[in-house]
C-alpha cells in the first residue's frame, strides 16, 4: 500500500491560519471516515488531534479542525502559534483492513 | 490515566527476530472495545503502521511486512507483542504500541516508543 501524499512542509506567521493536505484514493480516506491527524514533536510519540475526520479529543484546542472531501483529508489550524510547530501526520483506514499514514508536513511558524 | 510501555531489545542482528512486548497499565486489553497496534518509525522519517489486533482476537497486517509479522496478546499479563522475522537495516526504526478504540480512528494513546537498531 502508498502512502498518503501530504506536503514536506507548510509555514505561517503567528496567527495566522494553515491548512495540510492529505491525498489519497477511493480505497483509503475516500472511502471511510477513519481519517485521524497525529502532531508529534522531535523524540516524541505522536499525539492524535483529529479522529473520524473531524472529531477533536478532549484538551486538543478548537483551533485545530479536521475535514474531507473525495480522496482528500485536511487539517487546518487557526491562530497559528509558535507551538504549533512540529510534524504533523495523516492516518486513513483502508478497504483491505490495514491502515496507512501520510509521509508527514512539518510545520514552520515564521 | 492509561500507560503504554515497549520492551524488548535495541540491537538486533541481520536476519534474527525482532520481538517486542507492550505492557498495558490498565484492564482495557480485556475489557473494553480496543484494538491495539505496532507503529514504526526509522530515523528521520515517516511513520509506518505495523499491525493490530483487536478485542475480538482478530489480527491485521500491513500487507508489505504481513509475510514477516506477528501480532500476539498475553491477556492474562496484560501485554501485547510484535514478532518481525528476517530483520534488515531498514527494520531500524522506533517501534511504539498505541491502542485504538474499535469502529472508530481514535488511537489516542501511545507509549514513549523503543528504539530498534538491526546491525552485527
Amino acid at each position: 500500500q502508498s502512502a498518503l501524499t501530504q506536503p514536506a512542509s507548510v509555514s505561517g506567521s503567528p496567527g495566522q491560519s494553515i491548512t495540510i493536505s492529505c491525498t489519497g484514493t477511493s480505497s483509503d480516506i475516500g472511502g471511510t471516515n477513519y481519517v485521524s491527524w497525529y502532531q508529534q514533536y522531535p523524540g516524541k510519540a505522536p499525539k492524535l488531534m483529529i479522529f473520524d475526520v473531524t472529531n477533536r479529543p478532549s484538551g486538543v484546542s478548537n483551533r485545530f479542525s479536521g475535514s474531507k472531501s473525495g480522496n482528500t483529508a485536511s487539517l487546518t489550524i487557526s491562530g497559528l502559534q509558535g507551538e504549533d510547530e512540529a510534524d504533523y501526520y495523516c492516518n486513513s483506514y483502508t478497504s483491505h483492513g490495514s491502515w496507512v499514514f501520510g509521509g508527514g508536513t512539518k510545520v514552520t511558524v515564521l | 490515566q492509561l500507560q503504554l510501555q515497549e520492551s524488548g531489545p535495541g540491537l538486533v542482528k541481520p536476519s534474527e527476530t525482532l520481538s517486542l512486548t507492550c505492557t498495558v497499565s490498565d484492564d482495557s486489553i480485556t475489557t473494553g472495545n480496543y484494538c491495539w497496534a505496532w507503529i514504526r518509525q526509522p530515523p528521520g522519517k515517516g511513520l509506518e503502521w505495523i499491525a493490530n489486533m483487536c478485542y475480538t482476537g482478530t489480527t491485521y497486517y500491513n500487507p508489505s511486512l504481513k509475510s514477516r509479522v506477528t501480532i500476539s496478546a498475553d491477556t492474562s499479563k496484560r501485554q501485547f507483542s510484535l514478532m518481525l522475522t528476517s530483520v534488515t537495516a531498514a527494520d531500524s526504526a522506533v517501534y511504539y504500541c498505541a491502542r485504538r478504540t474499535a469502529y472508530t480512528s481514535r488511537r489516542d494513546f501511545w507509549g514513549q516508543g523503543t528504539l530498534v537498531t538491526v546491525s552485527s
